[in-house]
């Protein structure tokens, strides 16, 4: 089983918005981790958009819009990225990381349709 | 302005080797961990390894994937990040990029800053 999972699409609606999930392993507490994620355009790199452990540590990426933000959800051990009033440059794929064992970790990212 | 700029990539034959370069500039090198990252084609982001920065000697991580084969280093006089590549197998093929990790108040976090990308392709 992968340390990260995230579902391999999503679509949603202009002006709406779109829950992204990065669920941990079983084992793994998703309380104890910083989780990062990145946005990616076709033909770009990464983009680093936030991080989040807890409300009170956290941080959003330079220049982000704070329509991108990070929550977690303990009872489904998930990371999840909220990207509220969505809008056609929104359309790429999402990662998160965690660090776990001396490693950086990627999900198997999530490929965000508006449409 | 912050810049990383890869470069170093290209065909290489199964069993072969590359090294691939990453120069900074717009920031205090020493300061930050650095981490190569790579994407096959088509397929999602794979970490590769880091280097530490000054603080904590220049250690390194590596993937399992690469261990023993791919050796991360940097040359802080030249502000450059380097990935020696040896034994280099067709599953390696894949865009990898330079990163740095966002470091401030002596702790470091995870990647701020992203390179374009250098590609490398591993083939008979």
């Amino acid at each position: 089983q992968a340390v990260l999972t995230q579902p391999s699409s999503l679509s949603a609606s202009p002006g709406a918005s779109a829950s992204l999930t990065c669920t941990l392993r079983s084992g793994i507490n998703v309380g104890t981790y910083r989780i990062y994620w990145f946005q990616q355009k076709p033909g770009s790199p990464p983009q680093y958009l936030l991080r989040y452990k807890s409300d009170s540590d956290k941080q959003q990426g330079s220049g982000v819009p704070s329509r991108f933000s990070g929550s977690k959800d303990a009872s489904a051990n998930a990371g999840i990225l909220l990207i509220s009033g969505l809008q056609s440059e929104d359309e790429a794929d999402y990662y998160c990381m965690i660090w776990h064992s001396s490693t950086w970790v990627f999900g198997g990212g999530t490929k965000l349709t508006v449409l | 302005e912050v810049q990383l700029v890869e470069s170093g990539g290209g065909l290489v034959q199964p069993g072969g080797s590359l090294r691939l370069s990453c120069a900074a500039s717009g920031f205090t090198f020493s300061d930050h961990y650095m981490d190569w990252v790579r994407q096959p084609p088509g397929k999602g982001l794979e970490w590769v390894g880091l280097t530490r920065n000054k603080a904590y000697s220049y250690t390194t991580e590596y993937a399992a994937s690469v261990k023993g084969r791919f050796t991360i280093s940097r040359d802080e006089s030249k502000n450059s990040l380097y990935l020696q590549m040896n034994s280099l197998k067709t599953e390696d093929t894949a865009v990898y990029y330079c990163s740095r990790a966002d470091c401030s108040g002596g702790t470091c976090y995870g990647m701020d800053v992203w390179g374009q990308g250098t590609t490398v392709t591993v083939s008979s």
